[in-house]
């Protein structure tokens, strides 16, 4: 899962199996959740988001889990390939005068292995 | 996203100098974001605009000032350039989807600036 550090969190899975990726969030006020892809050399990518008025999201091969509970988020992929290999952010949304502010996490390496 | 582009991608500096990164849309979103990436730290936010007259102070912005020519044009200038500056900078942007009670927006990221101040 993610964690505040200087080394990043590391999943290494084989190609087919299923990830799970976990984040921790701080702010209880936060209302919406997204879940973003960075491969090397580029900046972040939209995955998949969920609403805190959700507990579960499904996408193409991707479901969001949220756990309101323990401030708890998580990423699933589904028959892991390795063009998922990337470093994955969560990102909490909290309304702040005007418009939304995204607190990010410090991102889970995911490493395919064939 | 090739709708938000970045200039420069890459700049080695000295210390002192002072440096303006650009960012430029093309998606038509009011507002735009300044973010740092240092290893291990994730993203964090330096400032972040809502619309042309809104500036705002992001969690790192000392070291930093921003200017929004435009709606589509958001700069980003360190007036002297040190070194534990060197990171690589993200602008993102984003519009507001309204829906129910909340209110939630997606941000669209550019390519990176990578910058190193020696």
């Amino acid at each position: 899962g993610e964690s505040v550090g200087l080394h990043l969190p590391t999943l290494s899975v084989q190609e087919g199996d299923n990830s799970i990726i976990n984040c921790a969030y701080s702010n209880s006020a936060s209302d919406y959740f997204i879940w973003y892809k960075q491969e090397s050399g580029k900046g972040p990518q939209f995955i998949i988001d969920i609403r805190s008025n959700m507990d579960k999201r499904q996408g193409q091969r991707v479901t969001v889990l949220l756990n309101k509970t323990v401030k708890h988020l998580s990423l699933q992929i589904a028959a892991t390939q390795p063009g998922d290999s990337a470093v994955y952010f969560c990102a909490e949304s909290t309304f702040t005068g005007g418009g939304n502010k995204l607190t990010f996490g410090t991102g889970t390496q995911l490493k395919v292995e064939l | 996203d090739a709708d938000v582009t970045q200039t420069p991608r890459n700049r080695i500096t000295k210390t002192g100098k002072r440096i303006m990164l650009e960012c430029s849309q093309t998606k038509g979103h009011d507002r735009m974001y300044w973010y740092r990436q240092d290893p291990g730290l994730g993203l964090r936010l330096i400032y972040y605009s809502f619309d042309v007259k809104d500036i705002n102070k992001g969690e790192i912005s000392d070291g930093y000032s921003v200017s929004r020519q435009a709606q589509a044009k958001f700069s980003l200038s360190l007036e002297s350039a040190i070194p534990n500056q060197t990171a690589l900078y993200f602008c993102a942007t984003s519009d507001l989807t309204t829906s129910g009670l909340s209110s939630y927006n997606e941000q669209f990221f550019g390519p990176g600036t990578r910058l190193t101040v020696l």
